[in-house]
């Protein structure tokens, strides 16, 4: 069965310092992998995505996912996190022959403490 | 404005009565989606759509209805409303396959029902 798991709900970081949010995932043939970010009382919005190429994906408001095919993650990551990062994240994964559906991860939870 | 938009943002209703909420986008992306977000559970598919005329049920239809005459629209209706049926409904849309295939989210509906 397809999955997607955040194995965190909250992660904790101070402002400056790099953050990862962790997403592993199980799909059959090549799977397109997806972040979003979710601010209070906010629909999600898009981050990056991974659908072919280069592992390291560059995306919105300074964010990358690197995305490890053998280890099957797609970890969200960025070097100098902000305050303003605080937030719901999740990670999401689509099987190119499955409707569109997305396969959604439960939600981590960032906070970035002054 | 382009984009995707929900009404209302916040819904207070009873039990029993029936409810529609409203998704509308100007993208004429083929595919569309109701999910609802619950704490613990993440988002949950109700229904989605890839074409006008054509729905079909996701991960947790029951108690609901959706159509979709329309390309741009489409709507959710509670038939008759249950406490458990309290959450915050997104709705979002994506372009059909070939094209870019993240979803885009509408701000949400807040349904209470008493």
């Amino acid at each position: 069965a397809q999955s997607v798991a955040q194995p965190e709900d909250q992660v904790n970081v101070a402002e400056g310092n790099p953050l990862t949010v962790k997403c592993t995932y199980s799909v059959s043939g090549n799977p397109y992998l997806f972040w979003y970010v979710q601010y209070p009382n906010r629909g999600l919005q898009f981050l990056l995505k991974y659908i072919t190429g280069d592992n390291l994906v560059k995306g919105s408001y300074g964010f990358e996912a690197e995305f490890n095919k053998s280890q099957t993650s797609f970890h969200l990551k960025k070097p100098s996190a902000l305050v303003s990062d605080s937030a719901l994240y999740f990670c999401a994964v689509l099987n190119a022959g499955n409707n569109r559906k997305l396969i959604w991860g439960l939600g981590t939870s960032l906070a970035v403490n002054p | 404005d382009a984009g995707i938009t929900q009404s209302p943002r916040y819904k207070i209703t009873e039990t029993g009565r029936q409810v529609t909420l409203m998704c509308h986008q100007t993208w004429s992306h083929s595919y569309m989606f109701w999910y609802r977000q619950d704490l613990g559970h993440g988002l949950r598919l109700i229904y989605y759509s890839a074409a006008a005329d054509i729905t079909d049920k996701g991960e947790v239809p029951d108690g609901y209805v959706v159509s979709r005459s329309k390309t741009e629209n489409f709507p959710l209706t509670l038939e008759s409303a249950t406490r458990s049926q309290t959450s915050v409904y997104f709705c979002a849309s994506s372009e059909s396959i070939g094209g870019r295939p993240e979803a885009f989210f509408g701000q949400g509906t807040r349904l209470t029902v008493v």
